[in-house]
């Protein structure tokens, strides 16, 4: 399996634009997890999906911020409007639900850097 | 309210210089407790799952231990491929997973 695969990398923008950040979780897992690093407050959870349906997202910071798991295998996290403060690395991550060895054991990918001028 | 906190936040170690990196942590519900590496610029990386007090965990110069308040990770004779920042996570039943700690950013010097 290719792990958890993020796109893009990185990402400069302007303020007031609108973000798009993609995430292919590993096949076979049934969670899904939005994180946002910054050297301040290190990772927060933002939202995470169950068999595709969110379950909290108390931890998106505002409603600039939304997130979409339409399938199995394809999560979108969105700001619009994008602003300097939301500048960060943003880590998706997934996990199988359940029992058993390797469950609940988050696998991360490589992250998607976000500037915002 | 659930906290996971980290510490020294920075440490520096000699080649060979073992020491143990502490993750106190305070949830109404554990169900698991983490350890990941993280190197610069990737994501953390998975390394031990411990959910008992009086679990142990080895892999190569780690060990992980767990108390009922309290996780230590163990470098024995670290090298300087051990540099990186090590992260631990709580897994609670109280419905926000994964409360993550800012972690300790280890430096190993040759």
């Amino acid at each position: 399996d290719a792990g958890v695969i993020q796109s893009p990398r990185h990402e400069v923008t302007e303020m007031g634009q609108e973000v798009t950040l993609r995430c292919k979780p590993i096949s076979g897992h049934n969670s899904l997890f939005w994180y946002r690093q910054t050297m301040m407050r290190g990772l927060e959870l933002l939202i995470y999906f169950n068999n595709n349906v969110p379950i909290d997202d108390s931890g998106m910071p505002e409603d600039r911020f939304s997130a979409k798991m339409p399938n199995a295998s394809f999560s979108t996290l969105k700001i619009q409007p994008s602003e300097p403060r939301d500048s960060a690395v943003y880590f998706c991550a997934s996990s199988r639900q359940g029992f058993g060895a390797g469950a609940n054991v988050l696998t991360f990918g490589a992250g998607s850097r976000l500037t915002v001028l | 309210e659930d906290q996971v906190t980290q510490s020294p936040e920075a440490l520096r170690l000699q080649e060979g210089e073992s020491s143990s990196l502490n993750c106190s942590y305070t949830v109404s519900g554990l169900r698991g407790l983490f350890w990941y590496r993280q190197d610069p610029g990737k994501g953390p990386e998975f390394l031990f799952t411990l959910y008992s007090a009086g679990e142990e965990k080895e892999k190569e110069r780690l060990k992980a231990t767990l108390t009922k308040k309290e996780s230590f990770l163990h470098i024995t004779a670290p090298k300087p491929e051990d540099s990186a920042t090590y992260l631990c996570a709580v897994d609670s039943n109280t419905g926000n997973q994964f409360y993550f700690g800012t972690g300790t950013s280890l430096t190993v010097i040759p």
